[in-house]
C-alpha cells in the first residue's frame, strides 16, 4: 500500500531563508507525486507534480522538488522564503495512471517571520 | 472560468440530522473525489467516482452516501451514522490524460 510521511508538523524560516519541506514515500510501483499547498480555510492549490520524466520538478512560486528513488523522497524547497508562502503544505502519492486516488501526508505548517 | 464549486462554504447542523454537501464542475472531467481534512490528519479519501451511475468506498465510508446521476455534479450527504462530522470537506476531480486533481474550495461542517 502506498503512504506518505511529512516529517515536521511545523517549520518556521524567516523570511530570505530557504525553505525545505521533507517527504518520504512508500510505494510498490514507480509513483506519481505531488505538492499542493492550501491557505486558511481555503482549497488545495498544485505546486508541482512529479510523473516520471525529470526528477527535479519545478512549480509555482519558485517551488521545486527532486525525486530520489534510493531515497524513497521528494523533498519542497526554495532558495528564499517570502511571507506570502506562509501556509500547509501536503505531500502526495498517486499509483494509478487513469485517475488520480490521492494518499496524503498530514501536512506541514511554513510559518514565515520577518 | 472553468473550476470546482463546493457550497455552502460553512455548514452548521444539529446532531443526528442529515446534511447534504454540493459539488459542481464545468471541467468536464470524469472523476471525482470528495476527501474530509481534519486538523493533523491530511486528507481522507471518503468516496470516488470514475463515471456517471458508478463510485467506489475510499477509506473513510462509513457514515456518508453519494450519487453521481449527472457528470457535473457529485454531492455527499453526511449521515446521522457518522459519529464524528465535524470537519473540513473537499471536493476534487481530474480526467485520465492530466496527473493530478484539481480541488473545490471547501465545506466547513460543524455539527452541535
Amino acid at each position: 500500500a502506498q503512504s506518505v510521511t511529512q516529517l515536521g508538523s511545523h517549520v518556521s524560516v524567516s523570511e530570505g531563508a530557504l525553505v525545505l519541506l521533507r517527504c518520504n514515500y512508500s510505494s510498490s510501483v514507480p509513483p506519481y507525486l505531488f505538492w499542493y499547498v492550501q491557505y486558511p480555510n481555503q482549497g488545495l492549490q498544485l505546486l508541482l507534480k512529479y510523473t516520471s520524466a525529470a526528477t527535479l520538478v519545478k512549480g509555482i512560486n519558485g517551488f521545486e522538488a527532486e525525486f530520489k528513488k534510493s531515497e524513497t523522497s521528494f523533498h519542497l524547497t526554495k532558495p528564499s522564503a517570502h511571507m506570502s508562502d506562509a501556509a500547509e503544505y501536503f505531500c502526495a502519492v498517486s499509483e494509478d495512471t487513469g485517475f488520480q486516488k490521492l494518499v496524503f501526508g498530514t501536512g506541514t505548517r511554513l510559518l514565515v517571520s520577518p | 472560468d472553468g473550476g470546482i464549486t463546493q457550497s455552502p462554504k460553512y455548514l452548521f447542523r444539529k446532531e443526528g440530522q442529515n446534511v447534504t454537501l454540493s459539488c459542481e464542475q464545468n471541467l468536464n472531467h470524469d472523476a471525482m473525489y470528495w476527501y474530509r481534512q481534519d486538523p493533523g490528519q491530511g486528507l481522507r479519501l471518503i468516496y470516488y467516482s470514475q463515471i456517471v451511475n458508478d463510485f467506489q468506498k475510499g477509506d473513510i465510508a462509513e457514515g456518508y452516501s453519494v450519487s453521481r446521476e449527472k457528470k457535473e455534479s457529485f454531492p455527499l450527504t453526511v449521515t446521522s451514522a457518522q459519529k464524528n462530522p465535524t470537519a473540513f470537506y473537499l471536493c476534487a476531480s481530474s480526467i485520465p490524460s492530466t496527473v493530478g486533481a484539481f480541488f473545490g474550495q471547501g465545506t466547513r461542517l460543524t455539527v452541535v
